[in-house]
This record gives C-alpha cells, structure tokens and sequence, in this order.
C-alpha cells in the first residue's frame, strides 16, 4: 500500500528557509485524482493545514502562510516539497505529508486524507 | 472560512464506556466531513469519510453521523486502544482549503 515519508533538517535558524520532502513508495504520485498536502502540528496542539499540489503542479495554500510558502512536485522523484521561508520560533511544529482522495458525490466533492506519513520534528532556533 | 469546533475538548471515560464526540461547522457541509484518530507520537489515523463511512480496517465500534452543521462521532465500547486525541476536517470546494477541529483529547478515567 501507498507509505508516505518526510525528510528534512530538523533544525532551522530564524529567518532561513525550511525545506521539507515527502517521498511517496508504493503507488505514483501522478496515478489517479490525488492531490498530496503538507500539514503541521505544534507541540501539544491541533493539526494545522499548510497548503496542497497536485502532480500537474497546480497548488493551494493556506491564507495565513501563502506568502512564505511554496509546494512543489516531482513527478521523476515520485516526491513533493515544502519550501516555509522568513521563519520564526512560531514555524517549531511536527510536519506532516499526507495523500488527499477526491470523493465526488452528486453535486459536489470534497477531499479528505486516507494516508499520513509518521511526521518530522522541525525546530527553529538560532 | 468555515469553522469547526468540537466538543468537548477533552473527555474521561473508563473501558466499556459509549462516548460521543461533536463537530459543528459554522456554515452547512453537506455530508463532507470526516474524522481522524491520533496516538501521542503518530500521525493521524482515518477513521471516518462522508460523516459515516467507516474507512476499510476500523473497528465497528466506531461510527459516525449528521449531515448539515452537525455531525458526531461515536465509540460503543471504549477499548484501552481508543484513548487518544480525535479531530474532525472538512474540505472548502470555494476557497480549496482544508480546515480540522480544534481535538477532543479521550483519556482514561
């Protein structure tokens, strides 16, 4: 089944950019109607969404973090990637990768997450 | 933005307990909700889509249902596995942004 796996430093100074992969085994990042999503989870608190790509690199983010982050694909790879610039102790959270499957209903649709990956610890501090 | 709150944010209850964990978004979903689990140190678990479909592999003490703004999730009978924090999500078709609940923390009593 789809394993999905996160890499990256897991300490990053203030201000400096953290870069996150997530590695996709098990199925390909460009079979079906899946878009692949980044969320976070601060120490003792609840899961915050951070934004989405589709393997034909089409993106969405969320309002509050859009102009400090960029998600990208490689389809090659069978990877996306989380780039979270200009960041602050407040950015100190377990990142999660995640694959979102589309359910299409009558007159609508919705995704929700049916794959996680285990998380990495990112730090920020100098 | 539509938000969810859950309640209760927290919850003590003993093995063999029927729990019932709510969600209420602030604008109507349809059915389009769906629930996670989260064990300290794990990523989160699916357990419930379309407010209460049960994902392949879940317990069928789990259940979930509502439609609209309100929506709950229900264990039957509390096994010593099912202590853990429980998040409920929707998906914004308007503004394609996700959205979870604030965490129902279950603990043992």
């Amino acid at each position: 089944q789809v394993q999905l796996q996160e890499s990256g430093p897991g300490l990053v100074k203030p201000s400096q950019t953290l870069s996150l992969t997530c590695t996709v085994s098990g199925g390909s990042i460009s079979g079906g109607s899946y878009y692949w999503s980044w969320i976070r989870q601060p120490a003792g608190k609840g899961l915050e969404w951070i934004g989405r790509i589709y393997s034909s690199g089409s993106t969405n983010y969320h309002p509050s973090l859009k102009s400090r982050v960029i998600i990208s694909v490689d389809t090659s790879k069978n990877q996306f990637s989380l780039k979270l610039s200009s960041v602050t102790a407040a950015d100190t959270a377990v990142y999660y990768c995640a694959r979102e499957v589309l359910r299409l209903r009558p007159g609508d649709y919705y995704y929700y997450m049916d794959v996680w990956g285990k998380g990495t610890t990112v730090t920020v501090s100098s | 933005a539509i938000q969810l709150t859950q309640s209760p944010s927290s919850l003590s209850a003993s093995v063999g307990d029927r729990v019932t964990i709510t969600c209420r978004a602030s604008q109507g979903l349809s059915s389009a909700l769906a629930w996670y689990q989260q064990k300290p140190g794990k990523g989160p678990n699916l357990l419930i889509y379309d407010a209460s479909n049960l994902e392949s592999g879940v317990p069928s003490r789990f259940s979930g249902s509502g439609s609209g703004t309100d929506f709950t999730l229900t264990i039957s009978s509390l096994q010593p596995e099912d202590f853990a924090t429980y998040y409920c999500q929707q998906f914004n078709t308007y503004s394609q942004m996700h959205s979870f609940g604030q965490g129902t923390k279950l603990e043992i009593k």
